[in-house]
């Protein structure tokens, strides 16, 4: 089944610890972004990645860093959390961004930092 | 700058009746539109889109219209059942470059 997995869905954490949420998806897609989703201001991108090894900066990159080491995987990893990062975090894959369109997206992820 | 804009957070609409999304957006070089549904605990899925080079694209009990020279774009759903309350993302791109959305609208539909 063609599908984009998260892990964890639901995490809990302090002020400072770092995390990584991770995010696979097996259908050989060479685009992947990451999302926050918050009240009132919708979906907004946080970084993307074009392929293995070529990652960019979103619309709200801060406090957020990625990696591309594999296609299949692309990582958010918040260094030092803060609570204005608590947010539901949703991990999209498509074909290339020529077809960023047709993004499939993860089920999501809700961090709540203390 | 909030370049696709959704100004209505939500909409309430009896079962079988028409629902109707508006979308707006500001910059004309945006090339393709697109509507994503959101159900609660689940990632949004795609529903339809539009080329800016229609003005109509029907799928179904979904239809979106487009209004270039108003950079106006709707979503009708007829009729509307229970099970389209969700949360509706309108979305843009220009070519090769990344998608851009709106905040969202949510949709109940009363049974």
């Amino acid at each position: 089944e063609a599908q984009v997995t998260q892990n964890p869905r639901y995490l809990i954490t302090v002020t400072g610890k770092k995390l990584t949420v991770t995010c696979s998806q097996n259908m050989n897609h060479e685009y992947m972004s990451w999302y926050r989703q918050d009240p009132g201001l919708g979906l907004r991108q946080i970084y993307y990645s074009m392929n293995v090894e070529v990652t960019d900066k979103g619309d709200v990159p801060e406090g957020y860093k990625v990696s591309r080491k594999e296609k299949r995987n692309f990582p958010l990893i918040l260094e030092s959390p803060s609570p204005n990062q608590t947010s539901l975090y949703f991990c999209a894959s498509s074909w290339s961004l020529a077809s960023s369109y047709e993004q499939y997206f993860g089920p999501g992820t809700r961090l709540t930092v203390t | 700058d909030q370049q696709v804009k959704q100004n209505s957070p939500s909409l309430s609409v009896q079962e079988g009746r028409i629902s109707i999304l508006n979308c707006d957006y500001t910059n004309s070089m945006f090339d393709y539109f697109l509507w994503y549904k959101k159900y609660p605990a689940e990632g949004p899925t795609f529903l339809i889109s539009i080329s800016s080079i229609k003005d109509k694209n029907e799928d179904g009990r979904f239809t979106v219209f487009l209004n270039k020279s108003a950079k106006h774009l709707s979503l009708h759903i007829v009729p509307s059942q229970p099970g389209d309350s969700a949360v509706y993302f309108c979305a843009a791109r220009k070519a090769n470059s990344k998608l851009t959305f709106g905040k969202g609208i949510t949709l109940s539909v009363r049974p």
